[in-house]
């Protein structure tokens, strides 16, 4: 599986935008991005995902390089609710697994 | 929320002895998942179904064997627990052909 480098953690005041980068330089073709967020003590969740082009939804944006070597999960106004560790996962279009990596922690602070 | 419910929520064992983990769901999706997560690492795949009776091996899978004999209940099983099992687990569905997995709350076991 292609593999995802994120930060380990991040910092971010509340009610700001926050950027949380994924590199992912060996994406094949056929690689969806997909973002999943893990709340403390908490399964993760679904966040976005996509191809090639930005997807906006009521969570987030993500926002993909044109080259699609790395991609952006952008939350537009951060509350302290968001503060997770935010996994990138690559997953091949035919494939029903993720593979999760050691995420960002983001913290938000009040 | 998906419907799903992982029990027991936490457990306790000895080493040696058998547990069984339970999934169940009320979406019924097709493939069930079982993950592990421990400190420093994200969520690694056990095992996976995808439909009934249908089982294979995810990264981590020595130590544990799983069966679904029905759509809405995977069970994970470790024959005979060691302390290296100690962990959370997470429970995960999805539908056929759905981009989305949805995750139950986990069961935090420790073997001791």
């Amino acid at each position: 599986d292609a593999k995802t480098t994120q930060p380990n953690s991040m910092e971010s005041n509340e009610e700001e935008p926050v950027h949380l980068p994924c590199n992912h330089s060996t994406i094949s073709g056929t690689d969806y991005i997909h973002w999943y967020r893990q709340l403390p003590s908490q399964g993760p969740e679904y966040v976005i995902h996509g191809l090639t082009s930005n997807v906006n939804n009521r969570m987030a944006s993500l926002a993909i390089a044109e080259d699609r070597k790395s991609s952006t999960l952008i939350l537009h106004r951060a509350t302290l609710r968001d503060a997770a560790v935010y996994y990138c996962i690559l997953r091949d279009a035919g494939n029903e697994k993720l593979t999760f990596g050691t995420g960002t922690r983001l913290t938000i602070i009040p | 929320d998906a419907g799903i419910t992982q029990s027991p929520r936490h457990k306790v064992t000895e080493t040696g002895t058998p547990v069984t983990l339970r999934c169940h769901q009320t979406e019924n999706h097709r493939y069930m998942y079982w993950y592990r997560q421990d400190p420093g690492h994200g969520l690694r795949l056990i095992h996976y179904s995808y439909g009934v009776k249908d089982t294979d091996k995810g990264e981590v899978s020595d130590g544990y064997s799983v069966s679904r004999s029905k759509t809405e209940d995977f069970l994970l099983t470790l024959e005979s627990a060691t302390s290296s099992q100690t962990s959370v687990y997470f429970c995960a569905i999805s539908g056929f052909g759905a981009y989305e997995q949805y995750f139950g709350p986990g069961t935090r076991l420790t073997v001791t």
